[in-house]
């Protein structure tokens, strides 16, 4: 699987867009991104996933380059409940994941 | 999204015995289960792959023989901790594919385990 890079920390202030940026320079075709976070605690909750386009849901927005060697996850209105550890991973469809040290974003008032 | 559950969600036991934790897929059936291990401050870590009604694929450094798996169901994954230690001390997480949800895995809640 490919190797992916995050920064280790970020803060976000409450009510402004959380962008955390993930670095896949190694990415192959038939590799999806994925982004998970984990809250203290807790199980890993899936965020979102894409392979080539650009993808939205209820929870987040997935930015990926052109040349899918990086990406960017988008939390819009960040809250203090946004508060965890995120994890940008790459890998093959329904294959096991391997997760880096991800990033740990704090969202402030 | 899918649900994934787990039982126990905390467990503490004396050095030696054994503890079997459950995962089980509630509105899906998962052909693939993924058993992880968590210590403090650590990212997770993929301990086995396991395919329903076959054997479990064990990653490099896990003991086959001390982490027991079954997936004998659709919906249904053990992990046993054969003669637990301290070291054994961790959370332990599943997650699980499908064919209905065919690129993405959904993880559970996680358990606790505290070996004295």
């Amino acid at each position: 699987d490919a190797k992916t890079t995050q920064p280790p920390s970020m803060d976000c202030a409450e009510g402004r867009a959380a962008n955390l940026p993930c670095n896949h320079s190694t990415i192959s075709g038939n590799e999806y991104v994925y982004w998970y976070r984990q809250i203290h605690s807790q199980g890993p909750q899936y965020i979102i996933h894409g392979l080539k386009n650009n993808e939205t849901n209820e929870m987040a927005s997935l930015i990926i380059t052109e040349d899918r060697k990086s990406s960017t996850l988008i939390l819009p209105h960040a809250t203090l409940r946004d508060t965890a550890v995120y994890y940008c991973i790459v890998g093959g469809s329904a294959s096991k994941l391997t997760f880096g040290t991800g990033t740990r974003l704090q969202v402030t008032l | 999204g899918a649900v994934v559950s787990q039982h126990p969600s905390r467990v503490i036991c004396k050095s030696g015995t054994s503890v079997k934790i459950e995962c089980r897929s509630l509105d899906f059936q998962a052909t693939t289960m993924f058993w992880y291990r968590q210590f403090p401050k650590q990212s997770l870590m993929l301990m086995a792959t396991s395919n329903e009604g076959s054997k479990a694929t064990y990653e490099q450094g896990v003991e086959k023989d001390k982490f027991l798996i079954n997936h004998a169901s659709l919906t249904l994954s053990t992990l046993t901790v054969t003669s637990a230690h301290p070291e054994d001390s961790s959370f332990y997480i599943c997650s699980a594919g499908s064919d209905r949800y065919q690129e993405t895995q959904y993880f559970g809640p996680g358990t606790r385990l505290l070996v004295l």
